[in-house]
């Protein structure tokens, strides 16, 4: 099955600093790359996504890479804010040729945006 | 769009009696919902596949006479945790699917068993 791994688990940024979170992937026929946001007791948001025709995908000050050959994806937060710290999952699956797959999470990155 | 919706929100049950947790899509219709289980600081465990007008599929090592899903339309799934155990106390989360391997997850259902 599949295996996604992600780094780091806590990441503390500056506020209107940058913010990069790693995964990577184990079943090359995975093609659906999302990612959510969650807060404490919440629900996980989708924030963005991406699927495996396409290298690069941004929504304002978020964005997400993918390289297929060496199986990793990455979320980019641009200028922080206090409101961006959550939890954030990445995840993978097979689902997005139309079939329906359950997604493979990450084990989540804590982000902390400092004052 | 893509609002889902998880019913109870909370339940405290005691140990050998059974729970069922109702998922619904408000806005969208879903044949494939999922269902997944969250420990406190930890991931999301996806445990079975929820598919409607046919039997669930479920994940290895999750037991399908324990958790009984039900997928009776286009926009409802249950879960019914049977014989709950203290064990069995975690965040449940339901997703639908929007077509595109797209999943909006409900609020979840924090479930203690006594």
């Amino acid at each position: 099955g599949e295996n996604v791994e992600q780094h780091p688990s806590t990441l503390s940024v500056q506020e209107g600093d940058s913010a990069v979170i790693k995964c990577t992937y184990s079943d090359s026929a995975s093609n659906y790359f999302p990612w959510y946001k969650q807060e404490l007791g919440k629900r996980p948001q989708l924030i963005i996504d991406i699927r495996s025709n396409v290298g690069e995908k941004k929504d304002q000050r978020i964005a997400v890479t993918l390289n297929k050959t060496a199986k990793h994806f990455s979320l980019h937060i641009t200028e922080t804010q206090p409101e961006d710290s959550a939890v954030y999952f990445c995840a993978a699956s097979r689902g997005s040729g139309g079939g329906a797959d359950g997604l493979t999470f990450g084990k989540g990155t804590h982000l902390i945006i400092q004052p | 769009g893509a609002v889902v919706s998880q019913h109870p929100s909370r339940v405290i049950c005691k140990s050998g009696t059974s729970v069922k947790i109702e998922c619904r899509s408000l806005d969208f219709q879903a044949t494939t919902m999922f269902w997944y289980r969250q420990f406190p600081k930890q991931s999301l465990m996806l445990m079975a596949t929820s598919n409607e007008g046919s039997k669930a599929t479920y994940e290895q090592g999750v037991e399908k006479d324990k958790f009984l899903i039900n997928h009776a339309s286009l926009t409802l799934s249950t879960l019914t945790v049977t014989s709950a155990h203290p064990e069995d106390s975690s965040f449940y989360i339901c997703s639908a699917n929007r077509g595109r391997g797209e999943q909006y997850f409900g609020p979840g259902t924090r479930l203690t068993v006594t």
